[in-house]
């Protein structure tokens, strides 16, 4: 089955604590983004990957790192998290620079940062 | 990115059709409308897309006016499942081919 896995599901965490939100996708895609969703402000993509060794700024880029050592997994690194962090956050995988593919989304990693 | 326009809200009553609109009016050559959906508590689902024809799946049928600028997303028999924010979203050709979502359509579908 086609699927994305982010983990963990949920999250609390304490102000200046490192996370990793983990992302794996099993459909062999070269492009992978986050994206995080708050009330009001709708989903919007943080980072995005090409392929491995490749990435690339969002709109919403601060605070946050990633890295594509592999082309199946794309992590989200918070170095030092802070409570305007606190978010629904979702990975996406698809067939990079083509319009016309599907995108899957994970089942989404509910943060939040006290 | 080219914006799109959906209504905030549409209710439907169980087996009936629902057709949910959308303006792209600054719709590019290159860009393709997708649609796609979230369920409470879950991840966007992909729901169909298409360039200028109209596009039927399994889940959906996309009618897209000839001049491109608007397209209609149709759910021939809504059922409860159904019941989500349905964001209508133009994809384009590129190194970052995001998906920009807006607000999207919240559909409430009545038994």
């Amino acid at each position: 089955e086609a699927q994305v896995t982010q983990n963990p599901r949920y999250l609390i965490t304490v102000t200046g604590k490192k996370l990793t939100v983990t992302c794996s996708q099993n459909m062999n895609h070269e492009y992978m983004s986050w994206y995080r969703q708050d009330p009001g402000l709708g989903l919007r993509q943080i980072y995005y990957s090409m392929n491995v060794e490749v990435t690339d700024k969002g709109d919403v880029p601060e605070g946050y790192k990633v890295s594509r050592k592999e082309k199946r997994n794309f992590p989200l690194i918070l170095e030092s998290p802070s409570p305007n962090q606190t978010s629904l956050y979702f990975c996406a995988s698809s067939t990079p620079g083509v319009g016309n593919t599907e995108a899957f989304f994970g089942q989404g990693t509910r943060l939040t940062v006290v | 990115d080219a914006k799109t326009t959906q209504p905030n809200s549409m209710e439907s009553n169980e087996e009936e059709p629902v057709h949910l609109p959308c303006n792209h009016s600054t719709i590019s050559g290159t860009d393709y409308i997708h649609w796609y959906r979230q369920l409470p508590s879950q991840g966007p689902e992909y729901v169909i897309h298409g360039l200028t024809s109209n596009v039927n799946n399994r889940m959906a049928s996309l009618a897209i006016a000839e001049d491109r600028k608007s397209s209609t997303l149709i759910l021939h028999r809504a059922t409860l499942r159904d019941a989500a924010v349905y964001y209508c979203i133009l994809r384009y050709t590129g190194a970052n081919s995001k998906l920009t979502f807006g607000k999207g359509i919240t559909l409430s579908v009545r038994p």
